[in-house]
């Protein structure tokens, strides 16, 4: 069975200071790993993903992440933070299945940011 | 940009009583998913939909959940019998292709509220 961890509930970042939201996997297979974000009253949004190459793997808003095998993780980073980046985010593990490729998330990390 | 959309917003519901969650995935969008998110929990699969047949189903996804593509735009989650535990957040969310790589695009959801 696969499975993901977020070890942080929230996470409190001041403005212009860099972040990392973590995050942690399970799986038995090769691991396609995403990164979604949530605002408030909002969908999920797709941020990046991991799927072969390079560890480092570069998102929308500024975001990267980098997957690191042998520590089975895939952490949430950004340079320099902006209070509009204060939401909800989730990690997301997929492995091949006989079909439908389900992805399974994390608990998910609150991300605040102050000015 | 091309969104997936869920109707309604928020649904309240007797216990016993069926519900009828809709979405419209993205137009050239080919795979469908299902999954909820219980309050202060994670979110779960439930369901994914391709060829207009289940690929894929959780265990939460039991003989009360139905999922159908009536017309060649809505995809619906029918709850023929609810209970209380199946207060959620529902997320619709489509993706162009199969394969594991390929991101999952989700609406902004449906809150079920059964009493």
């Amino acid at each position: 069975a696969q499975s993901v961890a977020q070890p942080e509930d929230q996470v409190n970042v001041a403005e212009g200071n860099p972040l990392t939201v973590k995050c942690t996997y399970s799986v038995s297979g090769n691991p396609y790993l995403f990164w979604y974000v949530q605002y408030p009253n909002r969908g999920l949004q797709f941020l990046l993903k991991y799927i072969t190459g390079d560890n480092l793997v570069k998102g929308s808003y500024g975001f990267e992440a980098e997957f690191n095998k042998s520590q089975t993780s895939f952490h949430l980073k950004k340079p320099s933070a902006l209070v509009s980046d204060s939401a909800l985010y989730f990690c997301a593990v997929r492995v091949t299945s006989n079909a439908g490729n389900m992805l399974t998330f994390g608990g998910g990390t609150r991300l605040m940011v102050k000015p | 940009e091309p969104e997936v959309t869920q109707t309604p917003s928020h649904q309240v519901t007797q216990m016993g009583q069926e519900v009828i969650l809709r979405c419209v995935p993205i137009s050239n969008h080919l795979y469908f998913y299902w999954y909820r998110q219980i309050l202060g929990q994670k979110v779960e699969f439930l369901v994914s939909f391709y060829n207009n047949e289940i690929s894929e189903k959780s265990e939460i996804f039991d003989d009360q959940f139905s999922v159908e593509r009536p017309d060649g735009s809505n995809f619906t989650l029918k709850i023929r019998s609810t209970k209380l535990e199946d207060s959620a957040m529902y997320f619709c969310a489509s993706s162009e292709l199969q394969g594991p790589y390929n991101e999952q695009f989700f609406g902004p959801g449906t809150r079920l509220t059964v009493l």
